[in-house]
């Protein structure tokens, strides 16, 4: 079927750690990925993205990179902070007649202790 | 840029009143998404729109939900009667499709409460 799949958290890391959330995904092509990120109290906001193969999107420190081998989009960062704590999702466009409609994973929420 | 704004921020209401849920979408954006979340299900795609026409409405919960979307600035979720269990946080997005490469954007979202 056509999903994305995320590692479950909750995720808890101290300040500075290296981050590593996993995200695959199933589809027929090869749809934009995306990444958002909801801080408490929040709505979901944009992180980064990629369009095609190989592109890798970043932001504030975040990347991920768009495998096509191992239909794969994790998200990295070399040294966290407290303020990084919120719930990461994971997305891909569903172009099956539903042009611009996400679909999401269920979400991983990284704690960062000082 | 004002971005998506919802309103109310959070509504406190009894079981069994109506509630309704009110959205602004970005100027220039021809999607609107509506989705609810919850500690127990996640994030639930309800409805969606494009050109003001709803598009997917298969993840509203039942009859007691309905959306509507009069013009491009403007949708309204409406719950009626309201239950206990619609207690959620409700969020409106919208997009430019394709065309924006289909990112959406969210608002801040209306945090209801049904007791």
């Amino acid at each position: 079927g056509n999903s994305v799949t995320q590692m479950e958290g909750p995720v808890t890391l101290s300040e500075e750690a290296f981050l590593t959330i996993n995200c695959t995904y199933t589809a027929t092509g090869y749809p934009s990925l995306f990444w958002y990120v909801q801080y408490p109290g929040e709505g979901l906001q944009l992180l980064l993205k990629a369009t095609k193969a190989d592109d890798k999107g970043s932001n504030k420190g975040f990347e991920a990179t768009y495998r096509k081998e191992t239909t794969s989009f994790h998200l990295e960062k070399g040294s966290v902070q407290v303020s990084d704590s919120a719930v990461y999702f994971c997305a891909r466009v569903n172009y099956g007649g539903s042009q611009g409609n996400l679909i999401f994973g269920k979400g991983t929420k990284l704690s960062v202790k000082p | 840029d004002a971005g998506v704004i919802q309103s109310p921020r959070h509504e406190v209401t009894e079981m069994g009143q109506e509630v309704t849920l009110r959205c602004k979408p970005i100027s220039g954006h021809d999607y609107l998404f509506w989705y609810r979340q919850t500690m127990m299900r996640g994030l639930e795609l309800l409805i969606y729109f494009n050109n003001n026409v709803p598009i997917d409405d298969s993840g509203m919960p039942e009859d007691r939900f309905s959306a509507k979307m009069p013009n491009a600035s403007f949708s309204t979720l409406k719950i009626q009667p309201s239950e206990p269990r619609d207690s959620a946080v409700y969020f409106c997005a919208s997009s430019g499709g394709r065309g924006t490469g289909n990112e959406q954007y969210f608002g801040p979202g209306t945090r209801l409460t049904v007791t």
